[in-house]
């Protein structure tokens, strides 16, 4: 069975504090995607990475796929309430459609 | 686009009630994804459709649960009876293409079965 493992679950920090969460497996994935999800509202994508020690910045965030493809990171640089959230990652494989989803990690940045 | 679009966002209902949840994917897009979302279990696939075909339904919990795609716009998923474990939020979700494409969410439709 493919598991995902994400951690942490939960954090809380200071505004303008750095994080990093994490998404780990003993299984190979062909890509792996970010989503963050808003109280009440669906998860939406922010990125999806492909290859093997890919690094990709959107702003302030910064996502990078291991370089044997089986975990990835999600580092934020001065965080800002706006990035409260849960952030889920889920890996694909090529042999089947499914996505396998990390547990989330709730992440609260206080003012 | 407008989006996935789910309803109700609410449903409160009572044991053994039939429970009805509907989507409308995203116009063009060509699979359909309905999840459940609990924090205990987080995210789970319940069915996929593909060109309204479904194709995996490995995650439906019980025979209590159904999925049908008539077409191409809709897609329902009914729980028939419900029952209290049932509680959660339901995702719709769509997708073009291949199992590297985003999918895009609805906004969920919270059920409470009492």
């Amino acid at each position: 069975t493919q598991l995902l493992e994400q951690s942490p679950q939960f954090l809380s920090i200071q505004e303008g504090e750095n994080l990093t969460v994490y998404c780990n497996s003993s299984s190979v994935f062909s890509s792996l995607q970010w989503y963050r999800q808003e109280p009440g509202e669906g998860p939406v994508l922010l990125v999806t990475v492909v290859t093997g020690g890919e690094v990709k910045k959107l702003k302030r965030l910064t996502f990078q796929f291991g370089d044997a493809r089986k975990d990835s990171s999600l580092h934020i640089t001065a965080a800002q309430p706006g990035d409260t959230g849960l952030y889920l990652c889920a890996g694909a494989t090529d042999s089947n459609y499914q996505l396998i989803w990390g547990a989330g990690t709730k992440l609260i940045i206080k003012p | 686009d407008a989006g996935v679009i789910q309803s109700p966002r609410h449903e409160v209902t009572e044991m053994g009630q039939e429970v009805t949840l509907r989507c409308k994917p995203i116009s063009g897009h060509d699979y359909l994804f309905w999840y459940r979302q609990t924090m205990m279990r987080g995210l789970e696939l319940l069915i996929y459709f593909n060109n309204n075909v479904p194709i995996d339904d490995s995650g439906m919990p019980e025979d209590r649960f159904s999925a049908k795609m008539p077409n191409a716009s809709f897609s329902t998923l009914k729980i028939q009876p419900s029952e209290p474990r049932d509680s959660a939020v339901y995702f719709c979700a769509s997708s073009l293409g291949a199992s590297h494409s985003p999918l895009h969410f609805g906004n969920g439709t919270r059920l409470t079965v009492t």
